[in-house]
């Protein structure tokens, strides 16, 4: 399978903890995209990177939230001292340098902070 | 901000009926997407529109794109069960920009 993978899939914490995600994107897609879904709405950007440089940031993105793509393939998400409201599914997806903006998504990492 | 408004938020219909759902902005978008999304997992890329006006089919999926290139829907033909799930749209003005879905739900 060469789609977009993301590990774990699951993650439970505690409040105060610090948490990483990990994302493959499909080997020939240069740009890579971080999302957070809550219940009952759509993926909410949150950043985004082509090859190795991360291009935007979500401004309502707390800066416990950092997002690493060191040699333009895999990323890492990872959120400081986790709070209860950061409790989501983070998506990941992939896009090849963008005519049509058309993403592959990665089947997600549902984090619950307790 | 660009917003995408989608409606209806939930629909539950019947197997073998129609249904349409739709999907509005205020602003232009050069491109929109529509995704379907299960419990669990993540988006599943239905089809891209770029042109105003255009209309793509995918088996007994219609998606078309309004005129301005603010607007789309989609339509369902017969309904099955394996329809069931999230409707994401998403406009590309140089950022991907997701609606709230329509979760629909086909009942056998």
């Amino acid at each position: 399978d060469t789609g977009v993978s993301q590990d774990p899939r699951h993650k439970i914490t505690k409040r105060g903890q610090n948490v990483t995600f990990r994302c493959d994107p499909i080997s020939e897609h240069n740009r890579l995209y971080w999302y957070r879904q809550t219940l009952g709405q759509g993926p909410e950007f949150l950043t985004y990177f082509q090859n190795e440089a991360q291009l935007e940031k979500s401004r309502l993105l707390s800066d416990r939230f950092s997002a690493e793509r060191p040699k333009g393939s895999f990323s890492t998400l990872e959120i400081q001292r986790t709070e209860q409201g950061d409790s989501a599914m983070y998506l990941c997806a992939s896009s090849k340098t963008p005519l049509y903006n058309e993403q592959f998504f990665g089947p997600g990492t549902r984090l619950t902070v307790l | 901000t660009q917003l995408l408004e989608q409606s209806p938020q939930f629909l539950s219909i019947q197997e073998g009926e129609n249904l349409t759902v739709y999907c509005n902005s205020s602003s232009v978008f050069s491109s929109l997407q529509w995704y379907r999304q299960e419990p669990g997992e993540g988006p599943v890329l239905l089809v891209t529109v770029v042109t105003g006006g255009e209309v793509k089919k995918l088996k007994r999926l219609t998606f078309q794109f309004g005129d301005a290139r603010k607007d789309s829907s989609l339509h369902i033909t017969a309904a099955q069960p394996g329809d069931t799930g999230l409707y994401l749209c998403a406009g590309d003005a140089g950022k991907s920009t997701f609606g709230d879905g329509t979760t629909l739900t086909v009942k056998p």
